[in-house]
Order: C-alpha cells, then sequence, then structure tokens
C-alpha cells in the first residue's frame, strides 16, 4: 500500500512569490492534514480537509490555504512568501473517522530566499 | 488554547538503559493522546495513542505509555533501549475525542542511544 506521496521534495523561492504543494494521500482515506516544522515552533497544524471540505483550521495567516478534491488529493497554497515561511511542510491522510492512525509524507523542504 | 510540554529536550541513554519522557497537555476536557517517532531521515510514524479506556497503552516495538488523568500527563516508557530506538519523539494531543483532527505538537525529544 503506497504512503502519504509529497511533491515537490524541496522548493526554492524568492520572497514575495506564491506557492502551491501537493500530496497524495493513502488510498481510502478522506482526511487530509497539513503541518508546518521549523526549528523554532516544532509541528505546528495548518488546516485538516474532510471530504473536500475544512474542518479545522490553525492559526496561520490568510495567506496559507489550501484545498482538496474529489480523489482526496490536496493542495495548499502560500502566497506572498516571506523568510519566516521557511520551513518543511508535513502532509498527513487518515479515515477521517474512528482511530485508525494518522499517517504521515515524507514532507516538502520550502526555502524563501 | 491547548499545549503540550515535554520537558526532556535531549537524552543521552546506553544500550539496555529504561526510558521515560516525560509529555504535560494543558486542556480540562476529553483529550485523545499521541506519540510519535521520527527516526534519521525518515518521516513521523505512530507509536502509540490513547482514546479511551485503559490509561496503560502499549504500542510498537516495546514501547508503552501511561495516561495520568489528574496529572495531565502521558508519559513514554520502555523498559531497555536499544540503539536504533535513536530518534525524535513527540507527544501530541487532540482536544474534543476527535481522533487525529488536529493534533497539537509538543517539541520534541531528542533520544540517543550509545551502543
Amino acid at each position: 500500500k503506497a504512503g502519504v506521496t509529497q511533491t515537490p521534495r524541496y522548493l526554492i523561492k524568492t520572497r514575495g512569490q506564491q506557492v502551491t504543494l501537493s500530496c497524495s494521500p493513502i488510498s481510502g482515506h478522506r482526511s487530509v492534514s497539513w503541518y508546518q516544522q521549523t526549528p523554532g515552533q516544532g509541528l505546528q497544524f495548518l488546516f485538516e480537509y474532510f471530504s473536500e471540505t475544512q474542518r479545522n483550521k490553525g492559526n496561520f495567516p490568510g495567506r496559507f490555504s489550501g484545498r482538496q478534491f474529489s480523489n482526496s488529493r490536496s493542495e495548499m497554497n502560500v502566497s506572498t512568501l516571506e523568510l519566516g515561511d521557511s520551513a518543511l511542510y508535513l502532509c498527513a491522510s487518515w479515515r477521517g473517522t474512528g482511530d485508525s492512525p494518522l499517517h504521515f509524507g515524507n514532507g516538502t523542504r520550502l526555502t524563501v530566499t | 488554547a491547548q499545549s503540550v510540554s515535554q520537558h526532556n529536550h535531549h537524552v543521552i541513554l546506553s544500550e539496555a538503559a529504561s526510558l521515560e519522557l516525560g509529555c504535560n497537555y494543558s486542556y480540562g476536557g476529553t483529550v485523545n493522546l499521541f506519540w510519535y517517532v521520527q527516526y534519521p531521515g525518515q518521516h513521523l510514524q505512530l507509536l502509540l495513542k490513547y482514546f479511551s479506556g485503559d490509561p496503560l497503552v502499549k504500542g510498537i516495538k516495546g514501547f508503552e505509555a501511561e495516561f495520568i488523568k489528574s496529572k495531565f500527563s502521558f508519559n513514554l516508557r520502555k523498559p531497555s533501549v536499544q540503539w536504533s530506538d535513536t530518534a525524535e519523539y513527540f507527544c501530541a494531543v487532540n482536544a474534543g475525542n476527535t481522533g487525529f483532527q488536529k493534533l497539537v505538537f509538543g517539541t520534541g525529544t531528542r533520544l540517543l542511544v550509545s551502543p
């Protein structure tokens, strides 16, 4: 069974640009979550999508947005990039209900210069 | 707002030593609790989870954790560590018994096990 797949693995962008990250969940998983991991702040929850609807949202500015498609694949967009957005962005998926576990991908490393 | 505290940022042990990593959370209601592990170069993996029932939870690779509601704690233990347990360990909580919907993570504990 394939795991959570994130593309691309690495990205380098310039301040002010925008970026789109992609996540393919495990087959059968209806929920996709996004987390930001930085050395200073650790792992922070961005948002969660379930059946194409945003079900939960973290405390990030509106520059961070996401969406989920009918096949459960998800994208995350960051507009007007700032230096502080440099981080590892992790996608995770699970069935969306019950206690089946949350599986993480390997992440996309975003560097903003 | 919920928060999770992991008191030990770095732990160094010799093989066969016992391990206990502390985790405290701040939320007064029903919670779901988790420990995740990140081995070098790998993605986060679930070690164990607590949803309800027996407060002593057994996970993979010989790890266990005990939920003590009165202390708001969910400490991770292993009786005898191995070199392969070298990794970073994260405690996480979800408030409101909604499973994995929205996890708040601690800052992590880096464990180094020397052979």
